[in-house]
């Protein structure tokens, strides 16, 4: 089972703003990355670290973390980021160095 | 250009090998972490096995013992060597370079297109 929960589903209003969450021990120490996967594509890198985004992800999508609890925020979604987000992180469990979470499938309606 | 491209996934009997590539282009696999994840039909990522710069391997409980994770400098390629197939080895695997941070701020940065393991008889 995954060290790093995540809600399975999230919807959001065309234009509104999305939290998507990810739990884990870890979290505390280590910082989540983020990734958006579309169907029949690689993973795509959208933030690591504190808040950093890659070079050509939207500013739209930033991070933050609380505790044990990282979050994805899509400020002003759109159409086109309908797709499952994953977390990752270091694991807790000695030589399992990372762990990926669940994933949430967002819709935007 | 960064590009990573994977081959070797392909139709396997239970119990049986395969040998998949990550041909990298554009850095130096020995200098980086290379990484195996992989996705089975319809689920999420799971990661695999990791090499370090540094030459140490890790994996993940479900295939230890089973896989190895190796490169080649030479031809800038890592492999995942896949012995004893389980049905439940189904999966698209995918390689990835880590970009690791002193600060706890990992990022699996690049990823490859995958290549498609499927285990049945």
């Amino acid at each position: 089972s995954s060290e790093l929960t995540q809600d399975p589903a999230v919807s959001v209003a065309l234009g509104q703003t999305v939290n998507i969450t990810c739990q884990g021990d870890t979290l505390g120490v280590y910082f989540a990355s983020w990734y958006q996967q579309k169907p029949g594509q690689a993973p795509v890198l959208v933030i690591y670290g504190q808040n950093n985004r890659p070079s050509g992800i939207p500013d739209r999508f930033s991070g933050s973390r609380s505790g044990n609890t990282s979050s994805l925020t899509i400020t002003g979604a759109q159409a086109e980021d309908e797709a499952d987000y994953y977390c990752n992180s270091r694991d807790s469990r000695g030589n399992h160095p990372w762990v990926f979470g669940g994933g949430t499938y967002l819709t935007v309606l | 250009e960064v590009q990573l491209v994977e081959t070797g996934g392909g139709l396997i009997q239970p119990g049986g090998s395969l040998r998949l590539s990550c041909v990298v282009s554009g850095f130096t696999v020995s200098r980086t972490y290379m990484t195996w994840v992989r996705q089975a039909p319809g689920k999420g990522l799971e990661w695999v096995s990791v090499i370090y710069s540094g030459g140490s391997a890790y994996y993940a409980d479900s295939v230890k013992g089973r896989f190895t994770i190796s490169r080649d400098s030479s031809k800038n390629t890592v492999y995942l060597q896949v012995d004893s197939l389980r049905a439940e080895d189904t999966a698209v695997y995918y390689c990835a370079r880590i970009q690791t941070s002193p600060i706890g701020a990992d990022a699996f940065d690049r990823w490859g297109q995958g290549t498609m393991v499927i285990v049945s008889s």
